[in-house]
């Protein structure tokens, strides 16, 4: 069965800072990964993917993520925070052969200080 | 263009009521997804439709959870008997290919049920 570990619940930054949040994941074969944010109220918004290729994928405002087939991690990343970032954040994963559902993490709650 | 819209937004039941919740997906997107999201949880997989073909309904709690898509388009989850362990955020999204495919899914607000 396939599964996502986000080991931390939250995690604090001061606004200009570098931010990390941890995705691991396992999965049969290689995997489709993704991250999406939430914000209150509303859906989940798609921010990034790894199919293939580079293990640097850079999606939207500013985020990108590291593929670590050795680790099964996929870290999401940002050189520089915004308070704006503060959200939810899940990681996501399915399998690339055949068929698989999405697969989420629990979740990780960024918050971003002034 | 419009994203995916769900209604109603909130949704509060007695228990033992039945209820349905919408979904309409964006236009020309062939793969409708359910999932349930709990307080503090990721959301987890109750079906998924290929245009009006449901094709997996392994995520469904129980035969109380029922879902149809009988047009390709428009797609309603109904809960009978609604019990206080159905309170959840009900997610909907939509993908341009099949589910074996790597797009990204594009989800709606959610309804938020919560049973009393």
């Amino acid at each position: 069965a396939q599964s996502v570990a986000q080991p931390e619940d939250q995690v604090n930054v001061a606004e200009g800072n570098p931010l990390t949040v941890k995705c691991t994941y396992s999965v049969s074969g290689n995997p489709y990964l993704f991250w999406y944010v939430q914000y209150p109220n509303r859906g989940l918004q798609f921010l990034l993917k790894y199919i293939t290729g580079d293990n640097l994928v850079k999606g939207s405002y500013g985020f990108e993520a590291e593929f670590n087939k050795s680790q099964t991690s996929f870290h999401l990343k940002k050189p520089s925070a915004l308070v704006s970032d503060s959200a939810l954040y899940f990681c996501a994963v399915r399998g690339n052969s055949g068929y698989s559902t999405l697969t989420f993490g629990k979740g990780t709650m960024l918050l971003v200080s002034p | 263009g419009a994203g995916v819209s769900q209604s109603p937004r909130y949704k509060v039941a007695k228990r033992g009521q039945d209820v349905a919740l919408r979904c309409d997906p964006i236009s020309g997107h062939v793969s409708l997804f359910w999932y349930q999201q709990a307080l503090g949880q990721g959301p987890e997989f109750l079906t998924y439709f290929q245009n009006e073909a449901q094709l997996d309904k392994s995520g469904l709690p129980s035969d109380r959870f029922f879902a149809e898509r009988p047009e390709g388009s428009v797609s309603t989850l109904k809960i009978q008997r609604t019990q206080q362990e159905d309170s959840a955020v009900y997610l909907c999204a939509s993908s341009v290919l099949d589910r074996g495919s790597s797009y990204e899914q594009y989800f709606g607000p959610g309804t938020r049920l919560t049973v009393t």
